[in-house]
């Protein structure tokens, strides 16, 4: 089946640690994005890549870093420096060409990474 | 900067009713994209609805139509013969139809939708 896959779907992590969640899609888009969403409220834009091997940061890109060397994959790893790293984070899509499609973002299950 | 604000952060309606969520942006684009995500307590963020800013018709999935009102930048989704299963958060989001900005979306702070049996 065609989609966006996230593991783990949990994640705990110690202080002081780098942890790495890995987003998969098979769905050949262009693009693709991280989310994070803290309690009760909307998504913020952590990094996005347009294109193998180029990627930008978004608005909290700050104690996390990326890589996109494939184009159906785009791991996020939240570094010790990140200062509250718990929260729900998203992985989006997104292909560039298409009548019906062009623009929209398609989402993964999600991680939820809690820090003990 | 674009904007999203949703300024209804609960709603409720009953089952088989009709609820309207608000949803206003502010841009100085002519050319975007609106969408309605809806969030189940799974958590899983899935497409409810597309607007297209060129697009004067407003569009509808099934139960699921929009309001677009590109003058007053409102984006209203309207849920028709709502059911249990629609219980969710949702959110609106825009996104500028330009290449450079990476085709990145900007959310709003989301609707929580209850539906009583």
């Amino acid at each position: 089946d065609g989609g966006i896959t996230q593991s783990p779907k949990y994640l705990f992590r110690k202080e002081g640690q780098n942890v790495t969640l890995s987003c998969e899609q098979n769905l050949n888009h262009d693009a693709m994005y991280w989310y994070r969403q803290d309690p009760g409220q909307g998504l913020r834009l952590i990094y996005y890549s347009q294109i193998v091997n180029d990627f930008q940061k978004g608005d909290i890109a700050e104690g996390y870093s990326v890589s996109r060397e494939k184009k159906e994959s785009f791991p996020l790893t939240v570094t010790s420096a990140q200062k509250n790293p718990t929260a729900f984070y998203l992985c989006a899509s997104s292909p560039r060409t298409g009548p019906f499609t062009r623009g929209t973002q398609y989402f993964g299950p999600g991680t939820r990474l809690t820090v003990l | 900067a674009q904007t999203v604000t949703q300024s209804q952060p609960e709603m409720s309606v009953q089952e088989a009713e009709t609820v309207t969520l608000s949803c206003t942006y502010d841009t100085s684009e002519s050319d975007y994209y609106l969408f309605w995500y809806k969030q189940p307590p799974s958590r899983q963020m899935i497409l409810v609805i597309r607007q297209e800013a060129y697009k004067q018709q407003n569009a509808t999935e099934n139960r699921f139509s929009v309001n677009f009102q590109k003058a007053a930048k409102s984006f209203s989704l309207k849920i028709s013969d709502s059911q249990l299963g629609d219980a969710a958060m949702y959110f609106c989001a825009y996104r500028s139809a330009r290449e450079t900005s990476g085709s990145r979306l900007t959310f709003g702070e989301g609707t929580q939708l209850t539906v009583n049996p």
